[in-house]
C-alpha cells in the first residue's frame, strides 16, 4: 500500500518570500502520479501542480514548483513569492499509473500555511 | 475545463434523515467518481470509488449500506447518507477524472458540510 507522509503540520512565511513544504511517499509502483492540492478555507480542493514520475523534469506552474526526487521518494514543493491568497492547507498526493493501478488518490495529513503580511 | 458541481453545500437536519448528495461532472464524462470524508483538521480519506453502470467500490471500514452510491450517468454520481446520525456530521468531497485521459488529475467538487442534530 502507498503511503504519503507531511512532516510539517504548520508552516508560516513572509508576504513576498520563499517556502517549501516538504512530502515523502512509499510504494512499490514504478509509474505513478504526485499532486499538491490547495485547501482554502472555503474548503474547495484546487490542483495546484502535478508531476508524472517518469518525467525527470521538475514541473513548474508560475510561482509553485516542485523538486521532484524519484530515488529518495521525496516530492516537495516551492511557492515563490508567497502572497496573503495562499494561505490554505496544502495536501500531497500519490496516484499509481492506471494501468494495472488504482485510480485511487492517497492523500497526506497537510500542511497549514499561513502567509503573514 | 474541468468543472465539478456538488449539491447542497450544506445540509442540517435531523437524526434519522436520509440525505442525498450530488456530484456533477459539468464539462466532461466521468465513468468514476470518488468520495471522500473529512473531519475537521484533517486529511481526505476516500470512502468509495463510484463507477457508472456497476456496483460502488467501497474502501474498508466504510458501510454499504450506511452510504449508499448511484452512478447512473457518465455525469452524476450521488452518495445518500441513509438514517443518519450525530456521528455522520462530516464534510463530504466527491472528485472526478475525464473517462479515457489517464494522466488527468481529479477534479473536486466544492464539498458539502452535512450537520445531523
Amino acid at each position: 500500500a502507498q503511503t504519503v507522509t507531511q512532516s510539517q503540520p504548520e508552516m508560516s512565511v513572509q508576504e513576498a518570500e520563499t517556502v517549501t513544504l516538504s512530502c515523502t511517499y512509499d510504494t512499490s509502483e514504478s509509474n505513478y502520479y504526485l499532486f499538491w492540492y490547495k485547501q482554502p478555507p472555503s474548503r474547495q480542493m484546487i490542483l495546484v501542480i502535478r508531476q508524472e514520475a517518469y518525467k525527470q523534469q521538475n514541473a513548474t506552474e508560475n510561482r509553485f514548483s516542485v523538486n521532484f526526487q524519484k530515488a529518495a521518494k521525496s516530492f516537495s514543493l516551492k511557492i515563490s513569492d508567497s502572497q496573503l491568497g495562499d494561505t490554505a492547507m496544502y495536501f500531497c498526493a500519490f496516484r499509481a499509473a492506471f494501468q494495472g493501478g488504482s485510480e485511487k488518490l492517497v492523500f497526506g495529513k497537510g500542511t497549514k500555511l499561513t502567509v503573514n503580511p | 475545463g474541468a468543472v465539478v458541481s456538488q449539491h447542497p453545500s450544506r445540509v442540517i437536519c435531523k437524526s434519522g434523515t436520509s440525505v442525498k448528495i450530488e456530484c456533477r461532472s459539468l464539462d466532461f464524462q466521468a465513468t468514476t467518481m470518488f468520495w471522500y470524508r473529512q473531519f475537521p483538521k484533517q486529511s481526505l480519506m476516500l470512502m468509495a470509488t463510484s463507477n457508472e453502470g456497476s456496483k460502488a467500490t467501497y474502501e474498508q471500514g466504510v458501510e454499504k449500506d450506511k452510504f449508499l452510491i448511484n452512478h447512473a450517468s457518465l455525469t452524476l454520481s450521488t452518495l445518500t447518507v441513509t438514517s443518519a446520525h450525530p456521528e455522520d456530521s462530516s464534510f463530504y468531497i466527491c472528485s472526478a477524472r475525464k473517462t479515457g485521459l489517464e494522466n488527468q488529475p481529479q477534479h473536486f467538487g466544492d464539498g458539502t458540510r452535512l450537520s445531523i442534530l
